[in-house]
């Protein structure tokens, strides 16, 4: 089952606009969540994290919002720039998990100049 | 500083074959987290390691293996190779296992045929 879900797979957003990914997931048992960048032949590149002792994390022009009674971090990028056209994974961990992180499966993100 | 270097880079083998797949962590990063990246499942938690012993194994068959070196490198092997096993196989490294931002290497593309 998949323990972390982000819905849409695809995004399009104007240079300048909001863009906001979202990530829902199931196992209550996490309690540290992180977002992290990728482009095409390179690894993931991290972002942004989040504790869940906290709501809201915030670096620079993203933010990442959590909601654990509804199970669900957004990301918001503010403003939006074209260089941030990438696939973004939201991942989630357990206290004393090392970094075995369960992944989303991703969403495209393309902003247009 | 480095990055997370993957060896090779590409890899063909037929099935039934074997492999070993190479990963040097940042210099002084002592956990080494392996990743495999496929369109079907995402981005899917292998093993971790740190000082030489494996912390936490995902979900997969015994057929994937790792070790990590007293230097911190790291390597996976993967047996009797299958077709599903064609994959994108991410390592990261950080500096303790204990919910750290992962740095990732750009991976290693392994086709079966």
């Amino acid at each position: 089952d998949q323990q972390v879900k982000q819905n849409s797979p695809s995004l399009s957003v104007q240079e300048g606009r909001i863009s906001i990914l979202n990530c829902d997931y199931t196992n209550s048992m996490f309690d540290y969540f992180l977002w992290y960048k990728k482009y095409p032949a390179e690894g993931p590149t991290f972002l942004i994290s989040i504790s869940s002792i906290k709501d809201k994390n915030e670096d620079g022009r993203f933010t990442v919002f959590l909601n654990k009674s509804a199970k669900h971090l957004s990301l918001h990028i503010v403003p939006s720039q074209p260089g941030d056209s990438a696939v973004y994974f939201c991942a989630a961990n357990r206290d004393n998990a090392g970094n075995m992180l369960t992944f989303g499966g991703g969403t495209r993100l393309m902003v247009k100049p | 500083k480095a990055g997370v270097t993957q060896t090779p880079r590409y890899l063909i083998k037929t099935r039934g074959q074997q492999v070993t797949l190479s990963c040097s962590p940042i210099s002084g990063h002592r956990s080494v987290s392996w990743y495999q990246q496929t369109p079907g499942q995402g981005l899917q938690f292998l093993f971790e390691y740190f000082s030489e012993t494996q912390r936490n194994k995902g979900n997969f068959p015994g057929r994937f293996s790792g070790r990590q070196f007293s230097n911190s490198r790291s390597e996976m092997n993967v047996s009797t190779l299958e077709l599903g096993d064609s994959a994108l196989y991410l390592c990261a490294s950080s500096l303790q296992p204990t919910n750290e931002k992962l740095f990732f290497g750009s991976g290693t593309q392994l086709s079966v045929l």
